[in-house]
Order: structure tokens, then sequence, then C-alpha cells
């Protein structure tokens, strides 16, 4: 049973448009989301989070927005730049459990920004 | 950048034989996580250990076994690899739960003949 689910596993997009990157959960013990980003022959690297307290988290082109009641998040890159182009994994956790600390992945979307 | 470092960073081995990846991180982080990432599946989580001699099983764990002797090191072994486990694995490290997740290292590509 996939908990974190990326149902777009490609997205294309003009230099400059914004790019927006979906991503539902059905976990409701979610209270934590991330996004990593990954170039190929590479490790993820972290790129913006939110916790479930808020409903948007803003950091330069990249805007992750959290729908609580939908268990929705969705990633806006404005404007899309060719070194965008990475795959993007969603990802969230559940942070009032225990001792473990674990990050469940969604499957990933490739972006490609064509210029 | 978080030191963490994975090796080798590509093996090829024989089905029927056993491999062991190493992570070894200089960050004194508790938490230390294997995953697999394959085509449409994403990363998938191996085991995970939050402690010195503390490990547990994720999702994908047949085939798979770890230790951790020691802070700095995890290790991930292929009993007897199977094409299967043709894949590339990916250590990471997590404080605890810090705002930005897990670090993760570059990634050992897998290929078992």
């Amino acid at each position: 049973d996939q908990q974190v689910k990326q149902n777009s596993p490609s997205l294309s997009v003009q230099e400059g448009r914004i790019s927006i990157l979906n991503c539902d959960y059905t976990n409701s013990m979610f209270d934590y989301f991330l996004w990593y980003k990954k170039y190929p022959a590479e490790g993820p690297t972290f790129l913006i989070s939110i916790s479930s307290i808020k409903d948007k988290n803003e950091d330069g082109r990249f805007t992750v927005f959290l729908n609580k009641s939908a268990k929705h998040l969705s990633l806006h890159i404005v404007p899309s730049q060719p070194g965008d182009s990475a795959v993007y994994f969603c990802a969230a956790s559940d942070r009032s459990g225990g001792s473990n600390y674990k990050l469940t992945f969604g499957k990933g979307t490739l972006l490609t920004v064509n210029p | 950048d978080a030191g963490i470092t994975q090796s080798p960073r590509h093996k090829v081995t024989e089905t029927g034989t056993p491999v062991t990846l190493r992570c070894h991180q200089t960050e004194n982080h508790r938490y230390m996580y294997w995953y697999r990432q394959d085509p449409g599946h994403g990363l998938r989580l191996i085991h995970y250990s939050y402690g010195v001699k503390d490990t547990d099983k994720g999702e994908v764990s047949d085939g798979y076994s770890v230790s951790r002797s020691k802070t700095e090191d995890f290790l991930l072994t292929l009993e007897s690899a199977t094409s299967s486990q043709t894949s590339v694995y990916f250590c990471a490290i997590s404080l605890d739960r810090g705002p930005s997740g897990y670090t993760f290292g570059s990634g050992t590509r897998l290929t078992v003949v």
C-alpha cells in the first residue's frame, strides 16, 4: 500500500513557465512533508519542507502548498530553469512517533525544463 | 556538505555471492538508512538504524541484513545476491527529526549478473 503517491511520472515545461509537481498521501498521521531533488548519478538533496501546521512555505523560486483536508501537496517552481531538470521526490514523516524516524517517499516525477 | 560516503560506487557481482556495501559518516548522526532506487518504484527503505546495534527492517528487507557496530558505519549485506537486487543503493543519515530530513550519499550502483 503506497502511502505517498506521485501520479505523474514525468512533466515537461518551457523555461520561464511554472512547474507544478503534485503529491498525495494516505496516512493521516503524517505531519511533515519534504521535497527532494535528484540529478543523475547523484544522491537526492533536500529542497524544501512544510509542517502540517502550515499551508504554504516559500523559498526563492520554490513554494510548497499543503492541503491537509485533501491530503495533497504541491511544489511550484517559478520561473522554471533548465537546471531544474531532475527527478523530484515527495516525502512524508510522522514526527510524533517514538524513537523511529523514517521518511516515506513517493516514486518521483521527472521534470524536464526545455530552453 | 555532511560527511557521508558510500563504497564501492560501482560493483558487478555474480548471482549467489555475498556482497557488502558500506556507508560511512563523519557527522555523528544517530539515524542511518539504506534505500534502493528502482525505475517505477522510487526510493524504498531496506533497513535503518537508530543507534549502535539498534536496527530495524524497512519495507523491502528480504535478502538483506545490516550491521552497525560503530556510530559512523552502517553496512548492508546481500547474503546471496540475486538479479532482482540489481539496483542503485543509497545510504542516508539524519540527526533527528530535523527540518531537512535526510542527507544522502552518492549511491552505489550494483549489478548482479
